[in-house]
């Protein structure tokens, strides 16, 4: 079956410690995000990307780093510079630019990472 | 921010009762959706509606879309227990690529 899949499914970061969340879909989708939900709050966009070898920021960017090497795969880095990591991420796809005619995005079933 | 706000927060019902949320968001949209999320999982999309589009269905679930008031509404008929779950609309405004979300309505259907 085709999905989205992230991995690992709880993280601990120790202080000073950069963590890498990954992100795998194998739905053949041109874009990936990536968002942060913390207790009680919607989904805030941390970067985004619509083809390979490109990104850009969303609107909570800093502390946060991406690559797109490759179509299927998303890894988010959680770096020491965000002072605040705590919280559930997750990742999602769509199939096309959402210019054209809107399109839905399928989610994977998230991170949670948490403060050791 | 262009962001949704859904209303209300939280919302607790019968089994077989229906559920109205009511999502308002600030700038035109090109369309608005709205996703399901259990609890400690990932979103699943449920409807979209385009801004030419005034009411939308998929078997127990109605969609509104209000343009001029800038609000939609989910309607979820004979509400069952396994509905429990948070309500989220996102809007795709024209001119950008990404979807903003609110902050949901978290529902209880009880048995």
């Amino acid at each position: 079956d085709g999905g989205i899949t992230q991995s690992p499914k709880y993280l601990f970061r120790k202080e000073g410690q950069n963590v890498t969340l990954s992100c795998e879909q194998n739905l053949n989708h041109d874009a990936m995000y990536w968002y942060r939900q913390d207790p009680g709050q919607g989904l805030r966009l941390i970067y985004y990307s619509q083809i390979v070898n490109d990104f850009q920021k969303g609107d909570i960017a800093e502390g946060y780093s991406v690559s797109r090497e490759k179509k299927e795969s998303f890894p988010l880095t959680v770096t020491s510079a965000q002072k605040n990591p705590t919280a559930f991420y997750l990742c999602a796809s769509v199939s096309g630019p959402l210019t054209i005619g809107g399109q839905p995005q399928h989610f994977g079933d998230g991170t949670r990472l948490s403060i050791l | 921010s262009q962001q949704g706000e859904e209303d209300p927060q939280a919302l607790s019902i019968q089994e077989g009762e229906n559920a109205t949320m009511n999502c308002s968001y600030k700038t035109s949209i090109n369309n608005l959706q709205w996703y399901r999320q259990n609890s400690g999982r990932g979103l699943v999309h449920l409807i979209l509606i385009r801004s030419n589009e005034r009411e939308k269905h998929s078997g127990r679930l109605r969609v509104t879309l209000d343009t001029s008031k800038k609000s939609s509404s989910l309607l979820i008929t004979a509400s069952r227990a396994a509905d429990t779950a948070s309500y989220f609309c996102a809007t795709d405004a024209y001119g950008y690529s990404t979807l903003t979300f609110g902050k949901g309505t978290m529902l209880l259907v009880s048995p």
